[in-house]
C-alpha cells in the first residue's frame, strides 16, 4: 500500500519562499505529483518528477529523492492566490495515483 | 479539446436513496479514476479504469458503490443505498495511456458534490 504525509498547514506572508514538504511509504514507486486545489474547485497538475533532482516551472518547483522517499514542492513569490491546498500524489507501476493528506496553505498580505 | 466533464454538479438525496454521477473523460484517454474528498480532507482513491477495465478497486468503501465504464468511455459510479457518510465530492480524472506523452498527469473534472440527508 502507499502512505503519504505532509503539514497539515503552513501559512506565509507574500512575496516568501514556502517549502512543502512530503515523505512517502510504498510498495512500488514510479513518481511524484503535485497538484493544487483551491476552495470549491478541482485540483490541477503542479508537477512531476520520475527522477531524483529539481524539476522547475515559472514560481514552482519540485524535488525528488528517491532514496530518502522524500520530496518537496518549492513556492516563490508568494502571491495571494497561491492561497490553496497542495497534494502530493504517488504513481505507482499499474499508474495509480495514491494522494497525500493535503498541506493548506494561507498567502497573507 | 474539451476537459473531464461530469454530472451532476450537486446531488441532495435522502439516506437510503440511490445516486448514480457520470464522468466523462477527455477523449482519447484510456485512463479513469475516481476520487472523492470528504470535508476538506484528503483526496482519497476509489478506483482506477483502464479502458473498460477496472484495474484497481481496492479504495471502494463497500458493495453500496459500484463503478462501471462500459465501451470504455464515460463512466457511472453509483451509490446504493445512500449512507450519511457518502456525502463528499466525488472527483473523476482522466489521463492517457502510459506510453503517451502527459501520462503522468491527471486531468480532473470539477467534482459531483453528494449530500445524503
Amino acid at each position: 500500500g502507499q502512505s503519504l504525509e505532509q503539514p497539515s498547514e503552513v501559512t506565509a506572508v507574500e512575496g516568501a519562499i514556502v517549502q512543502i514538504n512530503c515523505t512517502y511509504q510504498t510498495s512500488g514507486f514510479y513518481g511524484l505529483s503535485w497538484y493544487q486545489q483551491h476552495d470549491g474547485g478541482a485540483p490541477t497538475f503542479l508537477s512531476y518528477n520520475g527522477l531524483d533532482g529539481l524539476e522547475e516551472t515559472g514560481r514552482f518547483s519540485s524535488f525528488l529523492s528517491r532514496s530518502d522517499s522524500y520530496g518537496y514542492l518549492l513556492l516563490q513569490e508568494l502571491q495571494m492566490k497561491d492561497s490553496a491546498s497542495y497534494f502530493c500524489a504517488v504513481r505507482d507501476k499499474g499508474q495509480n495515483f495514491v494522494f497525500g493528506p493535503g498541506t493548506r496553505l494561507s498567502v497573507l498580505p | 479539446e474539451a476537459g473531464v466533464t461530469q454530472f451532476p454538479s450537486h446531488s441532495v438525496i435522502e439516506k437510503g436513496q440511490t445516486v448514480t454521477l457520470r464522468c466523462d473523460p477527455i477523449s482519447g484517454h484510456d485512463n479513469l479514476y475516481w476520487y472523492r474528498r470528504v470535508m476538506g480532507k484528503e483526496i482519497k482513491f476509489l478506483l482506477h479504469f483502464v479502458k473498460e477495465s477496472k484495474q484497481d478497486e481496492s479504495g471502494m468503501p463497500n458493495n453500496r458503490f459500484l463503478a462501471e465504464r462500459t465501451g470504455g468511455t464515460y463512466s457511472t459510479l453509483k451509490v446504493q443505498p445512500a449512507e450519511l457518510e457518502d456525502s463528499g465530492v466525488y472527483f473523476c480524472a482522466s489521463s492517457p495511456t502510459k506510453a503517451l506523452p502527459g501520462a503522468n498527469v491527471l486531468t480532473f473534472g470539477a467534482g459531483s458534490r453528494l449530500t445524503v440527508l
